[in-house]
């Protein structure tokens, strides 16, 4: 029973566009989250994360949105650049970041010049 | 170095053997994960060792998996008597406290059971 669920396993999306990558969750009890990157034949490294107290957290480029109520979060990236075409996980952890990550099955991002 | 990092690359053996991977995790980082990701899959959880805790094994998926971390620092994961379902990329990450701290992953070693 997958908790993390990345409905989309690829999304293409033009240079200077904006780029969101959706996951939902079904675990009511998560209220950390997490997104990573990740290359080809590289490990995850780490982009952006929210507490469940914020509904918004801002990284440069990167924006992370929590929908609590609908068990939902995104990652928007804006502009898009085709330095960012890589697949994106999604993670969520219960027990404010304290219990083991559970990731989802990821979305590969083309960013096309 | 700098960076989490994992040997060997690349790992292919028979069914039925062992395997050993090793993890040399940033240093002073307190806290080490050991993943796997199937093809197609996300992240699976299989180990975490925090200081001198005990580990948290519940990820472990058989008794055929089990990892060492010695003197705090590098971590040793091992698979007995291996199955093709074992093929997987097996990451190792560190960080400098709990779950809640940004991982620092390396690059995996790719494991294939012939």
């Amino acid at each position: 029973d997958q908790q993390v669920k990345q409905n989309s396993p690829s999304l293409s999306v033009q240079e200077g566009r904006i780029s969101i990558l959706n996951c939902d969750y079904t675990n009511s009890m998560f209220d950390y989250f997490l997104w990573y990157k990740k290359y080809p034949a590289e490990g995850p490294t780490f982009l952006i994360s929210i507490s469940s107290i914020k509904d918004k957290n801002e990284d440069g480029r990167f924006t992370v949105f929590l929908n609590k109520s609908a068990k939902h979060l995104s990652l928007h990236i804006v502009p898009s650049q085709p330095g960012d075409s890589a697949v994106y996980f999604c993670a969520a952890s219960v027990n404010s970041g304290n219990t083991p990550l559970v990731f989802g099955k990821g979305t590969r991002l083309s960013v096309i010049a | 170095g700098a960076g989490v990092s994992q040997s060997p690359s690349n790992k292919v053996t028979e069914k039925g053997k062992d395997v050993e991977l090793r993890c040399d995790p940033i240093s002073g980082h307190t806290a080490l994960y050991w993943y796997r990701q199937r093809l197609g899959q996300g992240l699976e959880f299989l180990i975490y060792f925090q200081g001198n805790s005990a580990p948290d094994k519940s990820g472990l998926p058989s008794d055929r998996f089990s990892a060492e971390r010695t003197g705090g620092s590098v971590s040793t994961l091992t698979i007995q008597r291996t199955q093709q379902e074992d093929s997987a990329v097996y990451l190792c990450a560190s960080s400098s406290g709990g779950w809640s701290q940004p991982q620092h992953f390396g690059d995996g070693t790719r494991l294939s059971i012939l």
